[in-house]
Order: structure tokens, then sequence, then C-alpha cells
């Protein structure tokens, strides 16, 4: 399979853990997103990287949040003490990259989060 | 901070019927606007890829239009069926950094 995948696809920790997920986006493409969606909302933006480099976070993106993308493959999105309201699911995306072009974002199946 | 709305929320509708959902985001500074369909435990699957005034996109059963002038596009889905039944959400492409995703519209599809 040559699609985005993303581990694991469900997470349940107790409030105060921290938690490590992982995407690992389409080979050949050089961005990959970060989204969070919950209940009754759509996904918003959390970061995103050029290859290693991280070039933009959201301010929903607290400091709890660390996004890495070491050697501009796969990334880790870790959220350290986690807060009941941090459940949700986050979805990874992935596209070539390219600039001035109107490009698709290709997507994950996501990690749901519970904190209990 | 840019803001897209969907409508309606969510839909229920007979297997055969035809349906369509709007998609509403600010008209100034548009770059582009995605569709995808998100199926219960699947990745959003991209739909279309909208850019210029007045664009007709078709797939199948599925074709979407878009105005930027008056700020909407508009999703239709022709003789629904069971397995169309998803969220279908769209997303204003903000310069390629990131989508704004609207809340998306459920729909069901009942046989």
């Amino acid at each position: 399979d040559t699609g985005v995948s993303q581990n694991p696809r469900h997470k349940i920790t107790k409030r105060g853990q921290n938690v490590t997920f992982r995407c690992d986006p389409i080979s050949e493409h050089n961005r990959l997103y970060w989204y969070r969606q919950t209940l009754g909302q759509g996904p918003e933006f959390l970061t995103y990287f050029q290859n290693e480099a991280q070039l933009e976070k959201s301010r929903l993106l607290s400091d709890r949040f660390s996004a890495e993308r070491p050697k501009g493959s796969f990334s880790t999105l870790e959220i350290q003490r986690t807060e009941q309201g941090d459940s949700a699911m986050y979805l990874c995306a992935s596209s070539l990259g390219l600039t001035g072009v109107e490009e698709t974002q290709y997507f994950g199946p996501g990690t749901r989060l519970l904190v209990l | 901070i840019l803001n897209v709305e969907q409508s309606p929320q969510s839909l229920h509708v007979q297997e055969g019927d035809s349906t369509n959902f709007t998609c509403s985001f600010p008209s100034s500074n548009f770059y582009a606007l995605h569709w995808y369909r998100w199926e219960t435990a699947k990745s959003p699957e991209a739909l279309f890829v909208m850019t210029l005034n007045g664009d007709e996109k078709k797939k199948g059963r599925i074709s979407a239009t878009l105005n930027t002038k008056e700020g909407y596009s508009y999703l239709y889905i022709k003789g629904s069926q069971p397995e169309d039944s998803a969220t279908y959400l769209c997303a204003l492409d903000n310069y390629g950094q990131n989508f704004v995703f609207g809340p998306g519209t459920r729909l069901s599809v009942l046989p």
C-alpha cells in the first residue's frame, strides 16, 4: 500500500501521560501536515513540514505538543501531560510540496486519542 | 481568520435520490477549494480541486461547481447509493500552507 499510514489507529491513555503518534507519508512527498479533528468539527490545522523543516505551527499547538520529522520521511507527534481536551482524531496528510501550485493533500486514516 | 461553512450539517436521503450541499467561504483572496469524502474508519478521500470561477468538475455521479465571486461551491450527487454515505468536507486552500476545513455535511443514504 503506498498511501499515508498512521500508527497507532487508536490510543487510550490516562490524563497526565505522554503519547506519541507516527505518520508515514507517501514516499515521494516532501510536505507533511498534522490536523486535529473533534466531534462535529472539520479537521483543524496544527503544523506542517517541508522535508525536515517545520515551517508553520498553529496557535492550537500548545507547548505540550511537539512534532518532528527528523529525516524528512516519517513524522511523530508527541503530546505531553495529556488533558481530556486532547481527545480527538489526529490526522496526517502529505503532498508533493510544489510551490505556486494548488496541491491535493493525501490523508491517512488518523489516530483516535481518548484521554480518560 | 478564515471561516468555512457547510450546510446542511446532516442529510438523510433515499437510495436513488439526487442531493446537493453547500460550502461557503470568504470570496476575497481565493486560491483553491478542495472537496473530500470521509467514510467512517477510512482516510479522507480527495474528490475535487477547484480553482477558477465557474469551474465544474465531475467524477462519476458526483459533480461540483465553484463561484469565487460570491464565495460558494456546490457538491451534487446524482442517484445516491448507500455507498455514498459519508461525511463530505470542503477545505479552503490557504496558498498551499494549510487547509481550512468546513465542519462537513454528513450524508446517510437509506436503502
